[in-house]
């Protein structure tokens, strides 16, 4: 079981360039969400994804979008990045609606740190 | 909208030593869930510890247990027999048990890095 994994690791970006982070998990958790961290700020709520096929707007979702195509995978796009996107990015996976009492914890991947000169 | 409250940012212990993170939160709701990660330096977000607003016990997970004071609103982290390999950014997370969507989504405090001293 590999868990939660992200592609890449590391990325660099020109501002104005575009790319995709990938998030797969094998737990066959229904939500998958994406946050980011940045200095002195927690883990804030990019976007989150409550099924294959639906995706939904977090804390912070501007100049990113996603995509749900397959209940496994989670992908992040920066269209055109920007300097104020330089962080750590996190996917994290759950499962869905249970009774009370089941924790329903998250399970992080390993971050993807991108910085964007 | 809850807010998650660390009033720490940076904390240190002596190795064999008990500190205490802290931790509030404002929230309308009656249920919820609160959580403690871990983060090391490898940045691996580690879950350490849950509580659930509507058991009055405390939980405890070997070296690591939380004060809940629900009325105070406060889940703090105590660590006692602090190892080096405590050393790492604490983050104090709240959790709805439903938030509209059904989203669960966390809400995490800033975060207290917590050093330990040899």
């Amino acid at each position: 079981n590999a868990g939660v994994t992200q592609t890449p690791k590391f990325r660099v970006l020109k501002t104005g360039q575009s790319m995709t982070l990938l998030c797969a998990q094998d737990m066959n958790h229904e939500y998958m969400y994406w946050y980011r961290q940045d200095p002195g700020m927690g883990l804030r709520l990019i976007h989150y994804s409550v099924g294959e096929g639906t995706t939904a707007k977090g804390e912070v979702p501007d100049g990113y979008n996603v995509s749900r195509l397959k209940k496994q995978n989670f992908l992040l796009g920066l269209e055109s990045a920007a300097p104020s996107q330089t962080s750590v990015y996190f996917c994290a996976s759950s499962y869905g609606m249970t009774l009370r009492g089941s924790y329903n914890e998250q399970f992080f991947g390993p971050g993807t740190r991108l910085t964007v000169l | 909208a809850q807010t998650v409250t660390q009033s720490q940012p940076e904390m240190s212990v002596q190795e064999a030593e008990t500190v205490t993170l802290s931790c509030t939160y404002d929230t309308s709701e009656s249920d919820y869930y609160l959580f403690w990660y871990k983060q090391p330096p490898s940045r691996q977000m580690i879950l350490v510890i849950r509580q659930e607003a509507y058991k009055q016990q405390n939980a405890t997970e070997n070296r690591f247990s939380v004060n809940f004071q629900k009325a105070a609103k406060s889940f703090s982290l105590k660590i006692s027999d602090s190892q080096l390999g405590d050393a790492a950014m604490y983050f104090c997370a709240y959790r709805s048990p439903y938030s509209g969507a059904g989203s669960y989504q966390l809400t995490f405090g800033k975060g207290t890095k917590l050093s330990v001293i040899p």
